[in-house]
């Protein structure tokens, strides 16, 4: 059972464009979301995260919004640059229960921005 | 955050060997993560292991399959045990900090 979905397998945007990546979550313990960029033969690098006390989180350009009634995050790339092209994950977990360190982790999106 | 150096990047098995895999973090830590991604699949948590203690594994994964050790709190190695064809995934050590920082990743090509 797939707890975190990603079902864009992939997206290609313009250079300049804004990049939209969507995640849905199942499991309403989740309290606490990240998003991962992954280059080829590179462990996943912490992007951003965001709190379910929160609807938006911002970092540069980098924005994540929660809508918890739709158990749905996304993250916005704004302006794409070619430097983006990569596999973003995103991840979830939960606070309560003693395993809040446990993260849970969609299959991921290939971006590609194009020159 | 952390830096965490992981050990080998890939390596080709035969079947019925073992595979150790090591990481090395530049810090103290409390706990270290190891996690699997299959081909196609999302990473998945195999287990966490605290320093002086036994490692505790997810559900599906055992200590005789991913034996763990960690014998500090800046190091920590995961043995993949009779390899067979299916095992062929990327394993990743992780530790907390910075929103979680992960090791380059190991490619395990069993054949």
């Amino acid at each position: 059972d797939q707890q975190v979905k990603q079902n864009s397998p992939s997206l290609s945007v313009q250079e300049g464009r804004i990049s939209i990546l969507n995640c849905d979550y199942t499991n309403s313990m989740f309290d606490y979301f990240l998003w991962y960029k992954k280059y080829p033969a590179e462990g996943p690098t912490f992007l951003i995260s965001i709190s379910s006390i929160k609807d938006k989180n911002e970092d540069g350009r980098f924005t994540v919004f929660l809508n918890k009634s739709a158990k749905h995050l996304s993250l916005h790339i704004v302006p794409s640059q070619p430097g983006d092209s990569a596999v973003y994950f995103c991840a979830a977990s939960a606070s309560s229960g003693g395993s809040n360190y446990k993260l849970t982790f969609g299959k991921g999106t290939l971006l590609t921005v194009n020159p | 955050s952390a830096v965490i150096s992981q050990k080998p990047s890939r390596d080709i098995c035969q079947r019925g060997t073992s595979l150790t895999i090591q990481c090395q973090v530049d810090s103290q830590v409390t706990m270290m993560f190891w996690y699997r991604q299959q081909p196609g699949q999302s990473l998945t948590l195999i287990a966490t292991a605290n320093q002086g203690s036994e490692a505790t594994y997810e559900s599906g994964f055992v200590i005789d399959k991913f034996p763990i050790s960690r014998p500090n709190l800046t190091f920590s190695t995961l043995t993949v045990s009779n390899l067979s064809p299916e095992d062929s995934s990327i394993y990743l050590c992780s530790v907390e900090g910075g929103g979680y920082t992960f090791g380059s990743g190991t490619r395990l090509t069993v054949v």
